[in-house]
């Protein structure tokens, strides 16, 4: 079946700093991809839509300076959490729609953030 | 605003037993997705729903689609330790399955 990787799995950066998590579809070219955040014992919630060649679509509350969303390729959606701060401490999952039906979607394994 | 409520959040049997979880959402949708997650990984894809009426199976898991209910039920027959993990429903809100709302998961505990 499809996959979709994320890299990297875990990060652990300083208050401040920027961090890039990539998410690749494998083997399967995808025009949209998704971003969710997961805080611990909590559900998903989705941050935004990632649309090759052109701007993010950002849900209500979700600061798009903060998270920079890029859709380079078929292949990849990157994205930047500028200036982290602890509370952005989060399970960040991408997800991609299936090559046969869009109904269909692939998640990427999670890159946990940890902001000390 | 779709709101997706699930429940119970917490469930815990013994193995052998049944249970049902319970997905409601509150705007019309025939697109309905349960997924499995266990402890710090990612989700699995268990099933998809397209339609009022639907019923899918997979193993000892069960899942059933009434639009007209806005009602989606996730039904466990004689449950095994393996199928602990955290469930949780979708709702799309178009036919593009990415942008969906989820429940708050159900956690189940398998228990001997």
């Amino acid at each position: 079946g499809a996959v979709v990787s994320q890299h990297p799995s875990w990060v652990i950066c300083k208050s401040g700093t920027s961090v890039k998590i990539e998410c690749r579809s494998l083997d399967f070219q995808a025009t949209t991809m998704f971003w969710y955040r997961q805080f611990p014992k909590q559900s998903l919630m989705l941050m935004a839509t990632s649309n090759e060649g052109s701007k993010a679509t950002y849900e209500q509350g979700v600061e798009k300076d903060k998270f920079l969303i890029n859709h380079a390729s078929l292949t990849l959606s990157t994205l930047t959490v500028t200036s982290a701060h602890p509370e952005d401490s989060s399970f960040y999952i991408c997800s991609a729609p299936g090559r046969l039906s869009s109904y269909e979607q692939y998640f990427g394994p999670g890159t946990r953030l940890t902001v000390t | 605003e779709l709101k997706v409520e699930q429940n119970p959040l917490f469930l815990s049997m013994q193995e052998g037993k049944n249970y049902t979880i319970y997905c409601n959402y509150s705007t019309t949708s025939d697109r309905l997705y349960w997924y499995r997650q266990d402890p710090g990984k990612s989700l699995e894809s268990l099933f998809v729903l397209l339609s009022n009426g639907a019923v899918k199976q997979e193993g000892r898991l069960m899942a059933s689609l009434d639009t007209k209910a806005r009602l989606s039920t996730l039904h466990i027959t004689a449950a095994v330790h393996d199928l602990s993990a955290t469930y949780f429903c979708a709702v799309a809100f178009n036919t593009n399955a990415g942008k969906s709302t989820f429940g708050d998961g159900t956690t189940l505990t398998v228990k001997p």
